[in-house]
Protein backbone atom coordinates (compact mmCIF):
# COMPACT_ATOMS: atom_id res chain seq x y z
CA UNK A 1 0.00 0.00 0.00
CA UNK A 2 0.83 3.50 -0.05
CA UNK A 3 4.03 5.03 2.33
CA UNK A 4 3.92 8.57 2.83
CA UNK A 5 6.52 10.39 4.62
CA UNK A 6 6.94 13.74 5.47
CA UNK A 7 9.67 15.74 6.58
CA UNK A 8 10.54 17.91 8.78
CA UNK A 9 8.90 17.03 12.03
CA UNK A 10 9.40 20.60 13.54
CA UNK A 11 9.56 23.70 11.59
CA UNK A 12 10.54 27.01 13.52
CA UNK A 13 10.49 30.28 11.38
CA UNK A 14 10.24 34.10 11.91
CA UNK A 15 6.92 35.51 11.07
CA UNK A 16 6.82 36.80 7.41
CA UNK A 17 9.69 34.25 6.47
CA UNK A 18 8.94 31.62 4.24
CA UNK A 19 8.15 27.96 5.28
CA UNK A 20 8.35 24.44 3.48
CA UNK A 21 7.42 21.14 4.20
CA UNK A 22 8.11 18.06 1.70
CA UNK A 23 6.60 14.82 1.42
CA UNK A 24 7.66 11.78 -0.59
CA UNK A 25 5.19 8.71 -1.78
CA UNK A 26 5.70 5.29 -2.74
CA UNK A 27 2.91 4.26 -4.78
CA UNK A 28 3.56 5.97 -8.72
CA UNK A 29 -0.48 5.40 -9.30
CA UNK A 30 -1.36 7.85 -6.55
CA UNK A 31 -2.84 10.57 -8.24
CA UNK A 32 -4.40 13.66 -5.23
CA UNK A 33 -2.09 15.01 -2.59
CA UNK A 34 -4.03 17.02 0.03
CA UNK A 35 -2.59 19.09 2.61
CA UNK A 36 -4.40 19.40 6.23
CA UNK A 37 -3.54 22.02 8.76
CA UNK A 38 -4.56 20.73 12.39
CA UNK A 39 -5.20 23.24 15.27
CA UNK A 40 -4.78 22.18 18.95
CA UNK A 41 -7.82 20.03 20.21
CA UNK A 42 -9.12 20.37 16.52
CA UNK A 43 -9.46 18.52 13.29
CA UNK A 44 -7.52 18.32 10.26
CA UNK A 45 -8.79 21.34 7.83
CA UNK A 46 -8.23 21.06 3.83
CA UNK A 47 -6.00 23.91 2.76
CA UNK A 48 -4.95 23.47 -0.31
CA UNK A 49 -4.37 20.11 -2.81
CA UNK A 50 -3.13 19.21 -6.15
CA UNK A 51 -3.66 16.47 -8.59
CA UNK A 52 -1.23 14.56 -10.64
CA UNK A 53 -2.23 16.29 -13.77
CA UNK A 54 -0.74 19.66 -12.56
CA UNK A 55 2.71 20.49 -11.51
CA UNK A 56 2.08 23.39 -9.34
CA UNK A 57 -0.98 25.50 -7.31
CA UNK A 58 -1.12 28.82 -5.76
CA UNK A 59 -3.49 29.86 -3.25
CA UNK A 60 -2.34 33.37 -1.85
CA UNK A 61 0.34 32.10 0.56
CA UNK A 62 -0.13 28.98 0.10
CA UNK A 63 1.68 27.31 -2.53
CA UNK A 64 2.15 23.10 -3.41
CA UNK A 65 3.97 21.92 -6.03
CA UNK A 66 4.09 18.33 -7.11
CA UNK A 67 7.17 15.68 -8.96
CA UNK A 68 5.65 12.98 -10.17
CA UNK A 69 9.03 11.19 -11.45
CA UNK A 70 10.23 11.89 -8.38
CA UNK A 71 7.23 11.27 -5.87
CA UNK A 72 7.71 14.17 -4.08
CA UNK A 73 5.00 16.82 -3.13
CA UNK A 74 6.32 20.18 -1.37
CA UNK A 75 3.78 22.45 0.58
CA UNK A 76 5.26 26.17 0.29
CA UNK A 77 3.94 28.84 2.99
CA UNK A 78 4.81 32.70 2.08
CA UNK A 79 5.22 35.66 4.59
CA UNK A 80 4.02 33.62 7.60
CA UNK A 81 1.99 34.42 10.26
CA UNK A 82 1.51 33.92 13.89
CA UNK A 83 -1.81 32.10 13.13
CA UNK A 84 -0.30 29.73 10.37
CA UNK A 85 1.48 27.88 13.62
CA UNK A 86 -0.11 24.61 13.87
CA UNK A 87 0.41 21.16 12.65
CA UNK A 88 0.36 20.53 9.16
CA UNK A 89 -0.16 16.95 7.50
CA UNK A 90 0.36 15.86 3.58
CA UNK A 91 -1.63 12.86 2.33
CA UNK A 92 -1.35 10.78 -0.57
CA UNK A 93 -4.44 8.84 -2.52
CA UNK A 94 -3.19 5.67 -2.94
CA UNK A 95 -4.79 4.00 -5.84
CA UNK A 96 -3.71 0.67 -5.78
CA UNK A 97 -6.35 -2.09 -4.31
CA UNK A 98 -7.28 0.32 -1.62
CA UNK A 99 -9.52 3.12 -2.06
CA UNK A 100 -8.18 5.72 0.76
CA UNK A 101 -5.60 8.92 1.82
CA UNK A 102 -2.49 7.67 3.78
CA UNK A 103 -0.79 10.49 5.53
CA UNK A 104 2.99 11.66 6.27
CA UNK A 105 3.13 11.90 9.91
CA UNK A 106 2.84 15.53 10.37
CA UNK A 107 4.93 19.05 10.54
CA UNK A 108 4.83 21.19 13.64
CA UNK A 109 5.02 24.40 12.66
CA UNK A 110 6.04 27.59 14.77
CA UNK A 111 5.97 31.12 13.78
CA UNK A 112 7.41 33.21 16.00
CA UNK A 113 6.13 36.85 16.01
CA UNK B 1 -24.54 22.73 4.97
CA UNK B 2 -22.97 21.39 8.23
CA UNK B 3 -19.67 19.86 8.48
CA UNK B 4 -18.23 16.13 9.45
CA UNK B 5 -20.15 16.07 13.01
CA UNK B 6 -18.99 13.44 15.48
CA UNK B 7 -20.20 12.72 18.97
CA UNK B 8 -19.46 12.50 21.39
CA UNK B 9 -16.29 14.88 21.50
CA UNK B 10 -15.55 13.58 24.78
CA UNK B 11 -16.04 10.01 25.86
CA UNK B 12 -14.54 8.25 29.11
CA UNK B 13 -14.61 4.36 29.68
CA UNK B 14 -13.17 2.45 32.24
CA UNK B 15 -11.16 -0.54 31.16
CA UNK B 16 -13.65 -3.45 29.59
CA UNK B 17 -16.77 -1.31 28.78
CA UNK B 18 -17.74 -0.59 25.05
CA UNK B 19 -16.97 2.74 23.54
CA UNK B 20 -19.55 3.68 20.28
CA UNK B 21 -18.46 6.30 18.18
CA UNK B 22 -20.49 8.33 15.81
CA UNK B 23 -19.57 10.11 12.40
CA UNK B 24 -22.34 11.96 10.64
CA UNK B 25 -20.84 12.76 6.97
CA UNK B 26 -21.57 15.99 4.88
CA UNK B 27 -24.96 16.10 3.32
CA UNK B 28 -24.26 14.03 0.08
CA UNK B 29 -21.61 12.53 1.37
CA UNK B 30 -21.80 8.61 1.02
CA UNK B 31 -18.02 7.88 1.84
CA UNK B 32 -16.51 7.97 4.92
CA UNK B 33 -12.76 7.05 6.50
CA UNK B 34 -11.90 6.59 10.21
CA UNK B 35 -8.28 7.47 11.67
CA UNK B 36 -6.76 7.28 15.06
CA UNK B 37 -4.55 10.32 16.21
CA UNK B 38 -2.53 9.59 19.13
CA UNK B 39 -1.18 12.34 21.18
CA UNK B 40 1.30 14.41 19.10
CA UNK B 41 1.81 11.61 16.61
CA UNK B 42 -0.15 11.65 12.80
CA UNK B 43 -3.29 10.20 11.69
CA UNK B 44 -3.35 6.49 11.04
CA UNK B 45 -6.14 4.95 8.55
CA UNK B 46 -8.37 2.41 9.74
CA UNK B 47 -11.43 1.51 7.94
CA UNK B 48 -12.85 3.11 5.21
CA UNK B 49 -16.98 2.79 4.64
CA UNK B 50 -19.08 3.44 1.99
CA UNK B 51 -22.88 3.18 2.38
CA UNK B 52 -23.50 -0.44 3.99
CA UNK B 53 -20.13 -1.80 2.59
CA UNK B 54 -16.78 -1.52 4.15
CA UNK B 55 -14.12 -0.94 1.03
CA UNK B 56 -10.47 -1.12 3.13
CA UNK B 57 -10.50 -2.23 6.77
CA UNK B 58 -6.88 -2.81 6.69
CA UNK B 59 -6.10 -0.57 9.18
CA UNK B 60 -8.46 -1.85 11.82
CA UNK B 61 -7.01 -4.63 14.24
CA UNK B 62 -8.56 -7.71 14.04
CA UNK B 63 -10.07 -7.65 17.56
CA UNK B 64 -12.44 -5.57 19.58
CA UNK B 65 -12.86 -2.91 16.86
CA UNK B 66 -15.30 -2.65 14.24
CA UNK B 67 -17.52 -0.33 12.11
CA UNK B 68 -20.30 0.38 10.43
CA UNK B 69 -22.38 2.83 7.74
CA UNK B 70 -25.61 1.60 7.70
CA UNK B 71 -28.09 3.23 4.97
CA UNK B 72 -29.98 5.16 7.44
CA UNK B 73 -27.86 7.13 10.67
CA UNK B 74 -24.26 8.20 10.87
CA UNK B 75 -21.52 5.72 10.55
CA UNK B 76 -20.44 3.65 13.87
CA UNK B 77 -16.71 3.08 15.24
CA UNK B 78 -16.88 0.40 18.03
CA UNK B 79 -14.64 -0.79 20.35
CA UNK B 80 -15.30 -3.46 22.83
CA UNK B 81 -13.58 -4.78 25.95
CA UNK B 82 -11.70 -1.47 25.69
CA UNK B 83 -7.81 -1.04 26.75
CA UNK B 84 -5.45 1.65 28.17
CA UNK B 85 -3.88 1.94 24.76
CA UNK B 86 -7.51 2.63 22.90
CA UNK B 87 -6.71 6.19 24.40
CA UNK B 88 -6.37 8.22 21.07
CA UNK B 89 -8.26 10.96 19.38
CA UNK B 90 -10.53 9.51 16.70
CA UNK B 91 -11.62 10.88 13.35
CA UNK B 92 -13.44 10.95 10.96
CA UNK B 93 -14.00 11.85 7.33
CA UNK B 94 -16.05 12.50 4.49
CA UNK B 95 -16.71 13.09 0.80
CA UNK B 96 -18.80 12.86 -1.72
CA UNK B 97 -17.15 10.04 -4.06
CA UNK B 98 -13.93 8.42 -4.71
CA UNK B 99 -11.53 10.99 -2.61
CA UNK B 100 -9.29 11.23 -6.04
CA UNK B 101 -12.20 12.78 -7.88
CA UNK B 102 -13.20 15.21 -4.86
CA UNK B 103 -11.56 16.46 -1.65
CA UNK B 104 -12.79 14.71 1.91
CA UNK B 105 -13.48 17.30 4.89
CA UNK B 106 -12.84 16.04 9.07
CA UNK B 107 -14.70 16.20 11.87
CA UNK B 108 -13.51 17.38 15.05
CA UNK B 109 -12.88 13.93 16.63
CA UNK B 110 -13.93 12.03 19.57
CA UNK B 111 -11.08 12.00 22.38
CA UNK B 112 -11.48 8.71 24.14
CA UNK B 113 -10.15 8.48 27.13
CA UNK B 114 -9.89 4.90 29.06
CA UNK B 115 -9.23 4.76 32.82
Amino acid sequence: GENVEQHPSTLSVQEGDSAVIKCTYSDSASNYFPWYKQELGKGPQLIIDIRSNVGEKKDQRIAVTLNKTAKHFSLHITETQPEDSAVYFCAAYGKGDNNDMRFGAGTRLTVKP
Amino acid sequence: NAGVMQNPRHLVRRRGQEARLRCSPMKGHSHVYWYRQLPEEGLKFMVYLQKENIIDESGMPKERFSAEFPKEGPSILRIQQVVRGDSAAYFCASSPSRVENTEAFFGQGTRLTVV
